[in-house]
Order: C-alpha cells, then structure tokens, then sequence
C-alpha cells in the first residue's frame, strides 16, 4: 500500500471552508484515496473516498490531482464539531487490502 | 442497525492475565480488522481476516491471537497480558467486491489497562 504524506496540524475559521492536503506520490493505478477522521478517543469515521475523479458528498469534498500524486479534502463550512485528527489512506480495492492509518493532520476550528 | 459492536468497553488487567476482546458486525461484511491506539498515535493494524476461514498479521501481532468464529465474528486473544499493550483497541469491518469498494466502519473501542 502506498504512503501518505500530511502536515501534523491546522487550524480553520468557523464558518470557512477548510482544505487538507494529503501527498500520495506512489500511489499505484488500482489504489483508492480514502478518508476518515477520529474525533476525540471514538472510533474512525468514513468521510469519502474516491479514485480519480473529484467526489462530494454531504460531508465533503475530494480533490485528486490528474496525476494522482496528491488530493485535498475540503469541509466547506467548517464548525466547531470538524475538530479532528484526519487521517488520508490508498488502498487498493480488493476485499484482503488494509488500511494503514499515518498520523494524520490534527485540525483545529476556532470560533 | 448497530454496526460494529465491542465488548468489553473497558477492562483492567494484571500482567500476565489473559483474555478475548470481542468484536461482532452485523452488516454481513466480509472483512474485519484489528487496530490499537497508542495515548497521541495513530492505529496500528495488529490483524485482519479478508474474509469467514482466513486470518493475516499486520503491524503489530506478537502477543496477539485472533480467530474468525463465523462471519459475524473476530475476536482478538490476549495469552499473558503484558503493560506495552495498554491501549485503545477498535475492532473494524468493511466490504470490498469486484469493481466497487466500500469505507471501513469502527466500533466504539475497548480500553484496555494493564497494570
């Protein structure tokens, strides 16, 4: 599986959109860009995937780059509740891929 | 719909106690995993079963058994407790098939103490 790359944390404005950057530079043809946050000491939550192609759903939005080698994941109104450890994983799409979680970027909404 | 379901939620260990943490799914995926989280780290796999019959090791497995009973089931073993394994452990399960993947689903975690 290939290697994320994320900055350790950021900082939003409420009320602003909030864009997180991930590096995935030897992300393979086959492999997924997911993410998923943990807020506090819960479990991981699914926000959005995608291959290729940019995806929106209503939680967020995924830009990957036409090579591929890096992606942002956008809150467009960011609150108080997105504050976050966000974590940006590839993996492929068979059901024996794992996910292996780096240290993820740790986001912070001031009010 | 509960999802993914730990038990116990918390538990207190001496060293060299053994026992089973607990993980069931009821959404008939065919993959579950183990993780644990350090105090201020990131998971770490420790093992996963890619489907009911078959198990494999990820990061971390020594002190560590598992079996899949069913499909339903993945249940993680602690033979003789040790305090480096004072962790958060969530169990996970997901489905992936042929041309579609699917976000893996966490339970809640159980909160292991080893003193």
């Amino acid at each position: 599986d290939a290697k994320t790359t994320q900055p350790p944390s950021m900082d939003c404005a409420e009320g602003r959109a909030a864009n997180l950057p991930c590096n995935h530079s030897t992300i393979s043809g086959n492999e997924y860009v997911y993410w998923y946050r943990q807020i506090h000491s819960q479990g991981p939550q699914y926000i959005i995937h995608g291959l290729k192609n940019n995806e929106t759903n209503e939680m967020a939005s995924l830009i990957i780059t036409e090579d591929r080698k890096s992606s942002t994941l956008i809150l467009p109104h960011a609150t108080l509740r997105d504050t976050a450890v966000y974590y940006c994983i590839v993996r492929g799409y068979s059901s024996a891929s794992k996910i292996i979680f780096g240290s993820g970027t740790r986001l912070s909404i001031r009010p | 719909n509960a999802g993914v379901t730990q038990t116990p939620k918390f538990q207190v260990l001496k060293t060299g106690q053994s026992m089973t943490l607990q993980c069931a799914q009821d959404m008939n995926h065919n993959s579950m995993y183990w993780y644990r989280q350090d105090p201020g780290m990131g998971l770490r796999l420790i093992y996963y079963s890619a489907s009911e019959g078959t198990t494999d090791k990820g990061e971390v497995p020594n002190g560590y058994n598992v079996s899949r009973l069913n499909k339903r089931e993945f249940s993680l073993r602690l033979e003789s407790a040790a305090p480096s394994q004072t962790s958060v452990y969530f169990c996970a399960s997901s489905e992936a098939s042929r041309g579609r993947v699917y976000g893996y689903t966490f339970g809640s975690g159980t909160r292991l103490t080893v003193v």
